[in-house]
C-alpha cells in the first residue's frame, strides 16, 4: 500500500461546479497535512495546510481532514479555468518526512 | 525576490559523464531539499539537509550525492549519471521542515534531466 494514495484523474468539472479532490494515508500517526498545486511543465506551490480534524478555509478552498478514516480532501468552489492544474496531496509520515501522492489532475471547462 | 534558483533548466548528458545541478537560495532557508518527478510515480525525495554540513538520505538517494557548504547553496551531484536517473527534479527549500505549522516548501523552476 503506498503511503499516500489520490486518484490520478483526469477529474473533469464545469466551470462554476464544486471540484472535490481526494486523498487517503497509511501512517496513522500522520499529523500535518498539506495541498500543493502545481500547474503544467512549473513547479509545485502550497495552496492549503490542515492540522486538526474538520474543516479548514480559504477564499474558495475547502481542505477536510478525518483522521479516524485517514483521509484528507480538497473542495474547490466555484471551479475556474484557471484552476485545471495537477494537486497534489502531501502527508508527513514522520520526523521532518513529507510525503508526497502522485496528484490528481483537474481539469476545469468553461 | 524571494525564489530558489536552479541551474540548468534543461539538460542532456550521456550515461556516466558526471554532472552536478546547483540550487541556491535567498531566504535564510535552513532547510533544503532535492525531489525528482516521474509519471505515475509522483515527487519522490533524494536527499535533504537540516542546515550547513547536515545532510540525510530520502527515499531515493542511490546514484546521488549532495552537499551543504553554505546555508544558500544546496547542489546535486550524480558521480555516474545513468539512463534512469532520466527525470525532472526540483530543488526545494523551507525556514523550517516542511511538515511544520504554517512551514511551507519553495521550489525551483525544476531541471529536466535526460541520460542517453
Amino acid at each position: 500500500q503506498k503511503e499516500v494514495e489520490q486518484n490520478s484523474g483526469p477529474l473533469s468539472v464545469p466551470e462554476g461546479a464544486i471540484a472535490s479532490l481526494n486523498c487517503t494515508y497509511s501512517d496513522r500517526v500522520s499529523q500535518s497535512f498539506f495541498w500543493y498545486r502545481q500547474y503544467s511543465g512549473k513547479s509545485p506551490e502550497l495552496i492549503m495546510s490542515i492540522y486538526s480534524n474538520g474543516d479548514k478555509e480559504d477564499g474558495r478552498f475547502t481542505a477536510q481532514l478525518n483522521k479516524a478514516s485517514q483521509y484528507v480532501s480538497l473542495l474547490i468552489r466555484d471551479s475556474q479555468p484557471s484552476d485545471s492544474a495537477t494537486y497534489l496531496c502531501a502527508v508527513n509520515t514522520g520526523f521532518q518526512k513529507l510525503v508526497f501522492g502522485t496528484g490528481t489532475r483537474l481539469l476545469v471547462s468553461p | 525576490e524571494a525564489q530558489v534558483t536552479q541551474n540548468p533548466r534543461y539538460l542532456i548528458t550521456v550515461t556516466g559523464k558526471k554532472l552536478t545541478v546547483t540550487c541556491s537560495q535567498n531566504m535564510n532557508h535552513e532547510y533544503m531539499s532535492w525531489y525528482r518527478q516521474d509519471p505515475g510515480l509522483g515527487l519522490r525525495q533524494i536527499y535533504y539537509s537540516m542546515n550547513v554540513e547536515v545532510t540525510d538520505k530520502g527515499d531515493v538517494p542511490e546514484g546521488y550525492k549532495v552537499s551543504r557548504k553554505e546555508k544558500r547553496n544546496f547542489p546535486l551531484i550524480l558521480e555516474s549519471p545513468s539512463p534512469n536517473q532520466t527525470s525532472l527534479y526540483f530543488c526545494a527549500s523551507s525556514f523550517r521542515p516542511p511538515t511544520g505549522v504554517n512551514e511551507k516548501l519553495f521550489f525551483g523552476s525544476g531541471t529536466q534531466l535526460s541520460v542517453l
